[in-house]
């Protein structure tokens, strides 16, 4: 079974900094990978999906950006945050046909100061 | 729209109580549903799904969930719950016969258990 690694666990950051936070996926290969944020009672929010190397779909304007340099490797980046990005970052991969689920990784606390 | 309405914010159960969170969902078509389970500064987990068949699904950790299409509902439900079931939990919903699935989630419920 696949397998999502995150890091940082947890990252505090000043804004106007930039941000590059890694998701790594085992276990499988050629999945489709997510980013959502989650924040306090709001759920979870896709920002950006990727079905492939270099594929990326943004979800929703903001001034974040992601990229899939490898079939396994999904980053989340900014190039200057704003105290607005706060909050749980998690990362998730599925593969296979439509009846697979998508699997969590642990996610990233970013907290913008 | 696709939307998910998990109605309660919070729930408080009693150790041994049984347990039931609703789920609400608007949708084009019947989707595939989904419950996720998050512990504190935790990934989610999955608990369950309904993808066809019997509209009653088991999950793990004891949990089972009703698929009610004529309520547009999918319901939680637990016989007795523990301590260790304290968590936010969310109900997903997603498309059918795709591969990539957008989920649209609810806010969530967050449990309490009570001794």
């Amino acid at each position: 079974s696949q397998t999502i690694h995150q890091w940082p666990a947890t990252l505090v950051q000043p804004v106007g900094s930039p941000l590059s936070l890694e998701c790594t996926v085992e276990g499988t290969s050629n999945p489709n990978l997510y980013w959502y944020r989650q924040a306090a009672g709001r759920g979870l929010q896709l920002l950006f999906y990727s079905v492939g190397i270099g594929q990326i779909s943004s979800e929703v304007p903001q001034n974040l950006s992601a990229s899939r340099p490898q079939d396994r490797q999904f980053i989340l980046s900014s190039k200057k945050l704003l105290l607005s990005d706060s909050g749980f970052y998690l990362c998730a991969g599925k593969t296979g046909g439509s009846t697979d689920t998508q699997y969590f990784g642990p996610g990233t606390r970013l907290t913008v100061l | 729209a696709q939307s998910v309405t998990q109605p309660d914010i919070h729930i408080t159960v009693s150790e041994g109580a049984s347990l039931e969170l609703r789920c609400n969902y608007s949708y084009g078509a019947t989707p595939y549903l989904f419950w996720y389970v998050q512990s504190p500064g935790q990934g989610l987990q999955l608990l369950l799904k309904y993808f066809s068949g019997d509209t009653l699904v088991q999950g793990i950790k004891g949990f089972e969930a009703e698929f009610k299409r004529s309520q547009s509902s999918f319901n939680l439900r637990k016989p007795s719950v523990h301590w260790s079931d304290a968590a936010e939990y969310f109900c997903a919903v997603g498309p059918r016969n795709t591969g990539f699935q957008k989920l649209v989630f609810g806010t969530g419920t967050r449990l309490l258990v009570s001794p």
